[in-house]
C-alpha cells in the first residue's frame, strides 16, 4: 500500500516569506509526527497529531511555526516569515495511533532552503 | 531530562567485517528503544525495537541490538556488514508519558569500503 507522502520535495523560498508544507500519512493512521531535522543533527520533534488534535505543540520552536490537521488525513505545517535559520529537512511520520508499540512510518521529507 | 546519545558520529567499517553501533540513553523508567536507519534519498525504515523481555532482540537486514539496564546502552550490531549498509543510522527513546514522543540521537554515519 502507499507510504506517508510529504510534499514538495524540495521548496528554496526567500527569507521572510510564507512556506507550507504538506503530510499525507497512511491511510487509516490517526496518529501523525513532525520532525525537523537540521544538517548533521538529529531529529527534532516539532508537533503529534492524534486525529485531529494536537496534544503536544511543545516542540514548535517559535509562533512562526503552526500545523494543522483535518479529516484525520492531511496536516499542513505552515512557517511564516521564514528565517535562514529554518532551512532543514521536514519529516512527517504517522502511526497506527500514538501508542509506543505502533512503529512510525516516515515520509521521504520537504527539504527547505531559505536564501 | 531523556536523552540518546550516539558517541560515533562516523564510522568506515570493511565489508565483510562486524559492526557495532553504540547507543547510551537516559531515561527514567523503563525505556522503550528504537534503531532506525536513514539511507541516501530515503526515508528513515525501523530496524528493530525493545520493549521488554527477552534483551537481545533481531532486526531486518541481519541487525540486532542488546539492551543492557546497567549499562543504560542499546547497541546495534550486524556480523557481516555489507555495501548497501551505508547509511545514517539513529537510535531513539520512547517518551511514554504525555509527549509521547520520540527522542532522537544525532546519528551515525556509516560508509563501507568495498
Amino acid at each position: 500500500g502507499a507510504g506517508v507522502s510529504q510534499s514538495p520535495s524540495n521548496k528554496v523560498t526567500e527569507k521572510g516569506k510564507d512556506v507550507e508544507l504538506r503530510c499525507d500519512p497512511i491511510s487509516g493512521h490517526t496518529a501523525l509526527y513532525w520532525y525537523r531535522q537540521r544538517l548533521g543533527q538529529g531529529l527534532e520533534f516539532l508537533i503529534y497529531f492524534q486525529g485531529n488534535s494536537a496534544p503536544d505543540k511543545s516542540g514548535l520552536p517559535s509562533d512562526r511555526f503552526s500545523a494543522e490537521r483535518t479529516g484525520e488525513s492531511v496536516s499542513t505545517l505552515t512557517i511564516q516569515r521564514t528565517q535562514q535559520e529554518d532551512s532543514a529537512v521536514y519529516l512527517c511520520a504517522s502511526s497506527m495511533t500514538s501508542g509506543v508499540s505502533y512503529e512510525q512510518y516516515f515520509g521521504p521529507g520537504t527539504r527547505l532552503t531559505v536564501t | 531530562a531523556q536523552s540518546v546519545t550516539q558517541p560515533d558520529i562516523h564510522i568506515t567499517v570493511s565489508e565483510g567485517a562486524s559492526l557495532e553501533l553504540r547507543c547510551n540513553y537516559s531515561y527514567g523508567a523503563t525505556p522503550y528503544l528504537f534503531w532506525y536507519v536513514q539511507s541516501p534519498g530515503q526515508g528513515l525504515q525501523l530496524l528493530l525495537k525493545y520493549f521488554s523481555g527477552d534483551t537481545l532482540v533481531q532486526g531486518i537486514k541481519g541487525f540486532e541490538a542488546e539492551f543492557k539496564r546497567s549499562q543504560s546502552s542499546f547497541n546495534l550490531r550486524k556480523p557481516s556488514v555489507h555495501w548497501s549498509d551505508a547509511a545514517e543510522y539513529f537510535c531513539a527513546v520512547f517518551n511514554a508519558g504525555n509527549n509521547r514522543k520520540l527522542i532522537w540521537g544525532l546519528g551515525t554515519s556509516l560508509a563501507v569500503n568495498p
